[in-house]
């Protein structure tokens, strides 16, 4: 079956540093890829998204390029803000249209 | 549009009772959906529907029932409600035309069962 698997947490960073959250993914076929983002107190929000292999999803400073040799959608920002602070779900859909989560991971942005 | 909306954002039950939460969207889309969320377990998929009048379970299905008789609700219930089902649930819907199968989430319920 599906499967994703995501750094573990929680992450801390000072403002403006580098953040990557690694994430790889087990599918068969040909699944589409997301990162959500989930706010406290708040449902998931779709951060960014690639379809097929080599895509580059992008979104406010955000982006994940399908890996698909290394199964792979690895979550990079070059200059976190504390407005950044979040929980980050990698997810994938496969034909079923139904999403497989990674566990998540908890980011702390420091003034 | 209001998108994904679900009633009530918060629950407590005790072990036992029975209650529906309910979900509704107004974005026309076939296909609906509800999540669990659990620390360190991400979301994980109870029951989903492809359309009115169609549904079928998901990953951690037991203890849930749902039903679809319109495009816009997708209720669920809980029949006997046990400790192990304290969580946060999302509903969650799509259309067919969204690439990549995009969901657009509710802002959640938060249920807790003493």
């Amino acid at each position: 079956g599906n499967s994703v698997t995501q750094m573990e947490g929680p992450v801390t960073l000072s403002e403006e540093a580098f953040l990557t959250i690694n994430c790889t993914y087990t599918a068969t076929g040909y699944p589409s890829l997301f990162w959500y983002v989930q706010y406290p107190g708040e449902g998931l929000q779709l951060l960014l998204k690639a379809t097929k292999a080599d895509d580059k999803g992008s979104n406010k400073g955000f982006e994940a390029t399908y890996r698909k040799e290394t199964t792979s959608f690895h979550l990079e920002k070059g200059s976190v803000q504390v407005s950044d602070s979040a929980v980050y779900f990698c997810a994938l859909s496969g034909s079923a249209r139904q999403l497989t989560f990674g566990s998540g991971t908890q980011l702390t942005v420091l003034p | 549009n209001a998108g994904v909306t679900q009633t009530p954002k918060f629950q407590v039950l005790k072990t036992g009772q029975s209650m529906t939460l309910q979900c509704a969207q107004d974005m026309n889309h076939e296909y609906m959906s509800w999540y669990r969320q659990d620390p360190g377990m991400g979301l994980r998929l109870i029951h989903y529907s492809v359309g009115a009048g169609i549904t079928d379970q998901g990953e951690v299905p037991n203890g849930y029932n749902v039903s679809r008789s319109t495009t816009e609700d997708f209720p669920l219930r809980l029949l006997s409600a046990a400790p192990s089902q304290t969580s946060v649930y999302f509903c969650a819907s799509s259309s067919a035309g969204t690439g990549g199968y995009e969901q657009y989430f509710g802002p959640g319920t938060r249920l807790t069962v003493t």
